[in-house]
């Protein structure tokens, strides 16, 4: 299947790290792991994205598996304004590039 | 810059009238994307365009949605005639495409309701 597997939703105190892990055993070599997420009534925005490396960007950060099949999406100190579905992505390198979209994680901050 | 603009942001119509939504993406994105998303289904791509050509429209779902772009500035999206099972919030997305991977910046979407 090309969709990944996330846990429907997930809860964290503010202030706390949070990991949204991502399945994605099929995954090929040239695939790009893709992370958006969509706060309430808006469209959804880019979070991060990576090929093997771990990355790192203002929003969070991206640890991708040795083999690939796994990835995990950390923000260090979660916020209120980050309660969205986070979306985990593969992103096809082939003619048609697409973004195959599952139904992510609904992450919930409580105060 | 002022992002991928859509337009109207919410529709509402009866059955059988057509609706057209518009979109204008990012100056300089060769890449436009059309999504729907509903609360059953998520989020699905009806089509995308590389450079003003429709790529992949497989994601359509029938002969009563068509898409064009006649410039890199401009796209629509258009139903006729719509339907009840129409409703949904339709996204608009739009990227420059590379070799190295790409990010879609979405815009505000159009919520549909067709009565």
């Amino acid at each position: 299947d090309a969709k990944t597997t996330q846990p429907n939703s997930m809860e964290s105190n503010e202030e706390e790290p949070v990991h949204l892990p991502c399945n994605h055993s099929t995954i090929s070599g040239t695939d790009y792991i893709h992370w958006y997420r969509q706060l309430p009534s808006q469209g959804p925005e880019y979070v991060i994205h990576g090929l093997t490396s771990n990355v790192n960007n203002r929003m969070a950060s991206l640890a991708i598996a040795e083999d690939r099949k796994s990835s995990t999406l950390i923000l260090h100190r979660a916020t209120l304004r980050d309660a969205a579905v986070y979306y985990c992505i593969r992103l096809f390198m082939d003619s048609n590039y697409q973004l195959i979209w599952g139904a992510g994680t609904k992450l919930i901050i409580k105060p | 810059d002022a992002g991928v603009i859509q337009s109207p942001r919410h529709e509402v119509t009866e059955m059988g009238q057509e609706v057209t939504l518009r979109c204008k993406p990012i100056s300089g994105h060769n890449s436009l994307f059309w999504y729907r998303q509903t609360m059953m289904r998520g989020l699905e791509l009806l089509i995308y365009f590389n450079n003003n050509v429709p790529i992949d429209d497989s994601g359509m779902p029938e002969d009563r949605f068509s898409a064009k772009m006649p410039n890199a500035s401009f796209s629509t999206l258009k139903i006729q005639p719509s339907e009840p099972r129409d409703s949904a919030v339709y996204f608009c997305a739009s990227s420059f495409r590379s070799s190295g991977g790409e990010t879609q910046y979405f815009g505000p979407g159009t919520r549909l309701l067709v009565l």
